[in-house]
């Protein structure tokens, strides 16, 4: 069965500063690999997603993510942080929709 | 476009009575909906997959009887919580499949059962 390891649970950093979200995954197959954002009461926003093809994949608001198979991970990355991205960050990993987990999720505080 | 919309955003009701959340698809079709659950400070778990014109799928662990699921047509999928109780209090986040494996989540219902 798929699973979802986000190690972090919550991350400060200032506002400026780089960022790196953690993701790794259980899957018997090539996964389809997911992040998405959530502000507080609301629902989730789809930040990128890998398929196949090539491993860096861009996305909105700045962000990237790595896809390595032999490391089984998926971490997000953002050069430099803004006050706004001050949110929850879920990894998600499926083979078709119905079939998507997600990990716990990380908290991400940014300082001013 | 892919926009998925919930309502209510919010809803109180008391204990035993029931509640309906409905989740619409408003530019496209969705043969697939899901419905999922989230408690506070937690991750979304998924309850129940709702296909169009059949049955939804629960998950393991998931009381069929309690949240009723109807998807009646592509754009509406609606989640009924019958006899609740306050440990029914979450926040309830439906999506539909779209294109490519991909979901679009609704903006979520916040349940509160006093």
């Amino acid at each position: 069965a798929q699973s979802v390891t986000q190690p972090d649970i919550h991350i400060t950093v200032s506002e400026g500063a780089s960022l790196e979200l953690r993701c790794n995954y259980s899957y018997g197959a090539t996964p389809y690999l997911f992040w998405y954002v959530q502000s507080p009461g609301q629902g989730l926003q789809l930040l990128l997603k890998y398929f196949s093809g090539d491993t860096l994949v861009q996305g909105i608001k700045g962000f990237e993510a790595e896809f390595k198979r032999s490391q089984s991970s998926f971490n997000l990355r953002k050069p430099s942080v803004h006050w706004s991205d001050a949110a929850e960050y879920f990894c998600a990993v499926g083979g078709r929709s119905n079939d998507m987990r997600f990990g716990a999720g990380t908290r991400l505080t940014v300082k001013p | 476009g892919a926009v998925v919309s919930q309502h209510p955003s919010r809803v109180i009701c008391k204990s035993g009575t029931s509640v309906k959340i409905e989740c619409r698809s408003l530019d496209f079709q969705a043969t697939t909906m899901f419905w999922y659950r989230q408690f506070p400070k937690q991750s979304l778990m998924l309850m129940a997959t709702s296909n169009e014109g059949s049955k939804a799928t629960y998950e393991q662990g998931v009381e069929k009887d309690k949240f009723l699921i109807n998807h009646a047509s592509l754009t509406l999928s609606t989640l009924t919580v019958t006899s609740a109780h306050p440990e029914d209090s979450s926040f309830y986040i439906c999506s539909a499949e779209g294109s490519v494996d991909e979901q679009y989540f609704g903006p979520g219902t916040r349940l509160t059962v006093t």
